[in-house]
């Protein structure tokens, strides 16, 4: 079973700033498998990016996703205020779906 | 407009079964290109997948949570279930249902989500 890590935990950063979220498969996946979710309190998960470098529809394009095999990152080029959530990667294999922990998006 | 609901009881004892419904609309479940999982998030904590379910009766489950869990749908009513035994005050979570997109397998669409209590 495929265990995503999320890294780092929490992030401290100010609005304008560059954000840079990891995560890391515990085995080398495929990256049209690999979603990343933004979360926000007392809200659902909203999908930012498939395929692990994909927009979902509607997604600023200060949103990005890269990586492969076992490392994806996902980069917030310039944050604005409403940027300020948890982050979860999300992988698809096997009839199994993963979830990394999170991390934590916080104004510094 | 694609929505899910969830429905279900907001607290239940502990080693009762929990049964919860998500009702969906805007799609169909014979949709050969979509399914519905279920997912759960204990209070503070991170996302963790259930369970999920495709038009062709296709099911498939969280190898941690496997005997506890049994999912099914009634297309007729667009309607997904999912019974979850013995439940514990570990179990204490908002249950959320979440559409399945092909070929992606993204979760491209959630309901709001069901807080569910267990406790004596």
């Amino acid at each position: 079973e495929i265990v995503l890590t999320q890294s780092p935990g929490t992030l401290s950063l100010s609005p304008g700033e560059r954000a840079t979220l990891s995560c890391r498969a515990s085995q080398s996946v495929s990256s049209s498998n690999l979603v990343w979710y933004q979360q926000k309190p007392g809200q659902a998960p909203n999908v930012l990016i498939h395929s692990a470098s994909t927009r979902a529809t509607g997604i600023p394009d200060r949103f990005s996703g890269s990586g492969s095999g076992t490392d994806f990152t996902l980069t917030i080029s310039r944050l604005e205020p409403e940027d300020f959530a948890v982050y979860y990667c999300q992988h698809y294999g096997g009839s199994a779906y993963t979830f990394g922990q999170g991390t934590k998006l916080e104004i510094k | 407009q694609v929505t899910l609901k969830e429905s279900g009881p907001v607290l239940v004892k502990p080693t009762e079964t929990l049964t919860l419904t998500c009702t969906v609309s805007g799609f169909s479940l014979s949709n050969a290109r979509v399914g519905v999982s279920w997912i759960r998030q204990p209070p503070g904590k991170a996302l963790e997948w259930l369970a999920h379910i495709f038009s062709n009766d296709e099911k498939s489950y969280s190898t941690s949570l496997k005997s506890r869990l049994t999912i099914s749908k009634d297309t007729s009513k667009s309607q997904v279930v999912l019974t979850m035994t013995n439940m514990d005050p570990v179990d204490t979570a908002t249950y959320y249902c979440a559409r399945i997109s092909l070929p992606v397998g993204d979760f491209d669409y959630w309901g709001q989500g069901t807080l569910v209590t267990v406790s004596s």
